[in-house]
């Protein structure tokens, strides 16, 4: 069965530290990735996405994410986090098994500390 | 332009009772998903429709749970009867299409049976 796994559930930093949030994906054919956000009171929102060509792809606020096909994998990253980067952040995998259908992962609980 | 909308936001029952959620999606988009968010947890896909017809159902419990999608634009998600275990926050996402495209959230509804 497909899966996303996403390596740490609870992370925190400092203001102006690096972040790398992994993820790790199960499926052997063509995906399109999703990172999703959800900030304190608020609905999921996309941050970023891979359909296609390069795989190094920048989203909203400073977010970038690396698709490696050969490791399964679609890490998340900011050279410098803000305090206002406290949020949940969800890896998705969208895989087309009869239908396409997306899969998230557990999450990941981000902590930056001012 | 208008985001999902999700009623109601709370909903607190006892087990074995019934309750249902209802989801209005963004204007012209063709799929609907059903989401189950238990607390720790990433998104568990129940259902998604394409216009009124299920895509897929395959983790929707069916002996407890049903959903509709008349007319290919509101969704009712019913839980009849509920157990303890069914307490999580019930997301309703809709997307343009199924494929390769990103997925629009509601605020969704927290659900507690005790």
């Amino acid at each position: 069965a497909q899966s996303v796994s996403q390596h740490n559930h609870h992370v925190i930093l400092s203001e102006a530290a690096s972040l790398e949030l992994g993820c790790n994906y199960s499926y052997g054919g063509t995906v399109n990735l999703f990172w999703y956000v959800q900030y304190p009171g608020q609905h999921l929102q996309l941050l970023l996405k891979y359909f296609s060509g390069d795989p190094l792809v920048k989203g909203i606020k400073g977010f970038e994410a690396e698709f490696i096909k050969s490791k399964f994998s679609f890490n998340l990253r900011k050279p410098s986090v803000q305090w206002s980067d406290t949020a949940e952040y969800f890896c998705a995998v969208n895989v087309n098994t009869g239908g396409f259908k997306t899969i998230f992962g557990a999450g990941t609980r981000l902590f930056v500390k001012a | 332009e208008a985001g999902v909308a999700q009623s109601p936001r709370y909903k607190i029952i006892e087990k074995r009772q019934s309750v249902a959620f209802w989801c209005n999606p963004i204007s012209g988009h063709a799929t609907l998903y059903w989401y189950q968010q238990i607390l720790g947890q990433g998104p568990k896909l129940l259902i998604q429709f394409q216009n009124n017809g299920v895509v897929d159902d395959s983790q929707l419990p069916k002996d407890r749970f049903s959903a509709e999608r008349l007319k290919g634009v509101d969704s009712t998600l019913k839980i009849q009867p509920a157990k303890l275990e069914d307490s999580a926050v019930y997301l309703c996402a809709s997307s343009f299409q199924d494929r390769v495209t990103e997925a629009f959230f509601g605020q969704g509804t927290r659900l507690t049976v005790v």
